[in-house]
């Protein structure tokens, strides 16, 4: 079945410093890749998305792009700050083209950044 | 726009038991999906509702239920509680479910303990 596999963490960084979380799936057909933000006591919000292969999601700094060839979806950030402290979700879906209903997440990587 | 809301915020039920969770979606949107997190599995996704029906599901006992409105309002149920089932549920909404240039919008969560 389809599944997403992304680095352990914790991972703790300086303020600056470069970022990479890992993450590669498996999947059936051409599923489109998501990474989701958990800060303490919210809920998940979208990060950045990719809907097809070599397409490259970016917000607020962060990017990742989809390689097929090697079922990755790694997320980078050049220069963290403290306020991006908090859990990334690293997800796939294949229904209806790329639906947002059913997802499947990976395990969660969470980032502390010390000043 | 208000946001996802999600209540109970925090419940606390004795195994055995029965539980109700409700999730409003933001106004417009139809399309509801429902997801448990915990340490041990991470998020994973329970159903999704559309239209009050739902649209599809994931690997969950019985015991686990939903139904939408006609509002889109939408509750889950989980009878015969087990401690197992101790987690964060999480709702979350977007327009159709199924257009990739729209967003699914989580809410903060219901945080329910079995004991």
């Amino acid at each position: 079945g389809n599944s997403v596999t992304q680095m352990e963490g914790p991972v703790t960084l300086s303020e600056e410093a470069f970022l990479t979380i890992n993450c590669t799936y498996t999947a059936t057909g051409y599923p489109s890749l998501f990474w989701y933000v958990q800060y303490p006591g919210e809920g998940l919000q979208l990060l950045l998305k990719a809907t097809k292969a070599d397409d490259k999601g970016s917000n607020k700094g962060f990017e990742a792009t989809y390689r097929k060839e090697t079922t990755s979806f790694h997320l980078e950030k050049g220069s963290v700050q403290v306020s991006d402290s908090a859990v990334y979700f690293c997800a796939l879906s294949d229904l209806y083209g790329g639906s947002q209903g059913n997802l499947i997440f990976g395990k969660g990587t969470k980032l502390s950044v010390k000043p | 726009k208000a946001g996802v809301t999600q209540t109970p915020r925090y419940l606390i039920k004795t195994r055995g038991q029965q539980v109700t969770l409700s999730c409003s979606p933001i106004s417009g949107h139809r399309s509801v999906s429902w997801y448990q997190q915990t340490p041990g599995q991470g998020l994973q996704f329970l159903f999704e509702y559309f239209s009050e029906t739902q649209r599809n599901k994931g690997n969950f006992p019985g015991r686990f239920s939903g139904r939408q409105f006609s509002n889109s309002r939408s509750e889950m149920n989980v009878s015969t509680l087990e401690l197992g089932d101790s987690a964060l549920y999480l709702c979350a909404s977007s327009f159709t479910g199924t257009d990739m240039n729209t967003e699914a919008f989580f809410g903060q969560g219901t945080r329910l303990t079995v004991v």
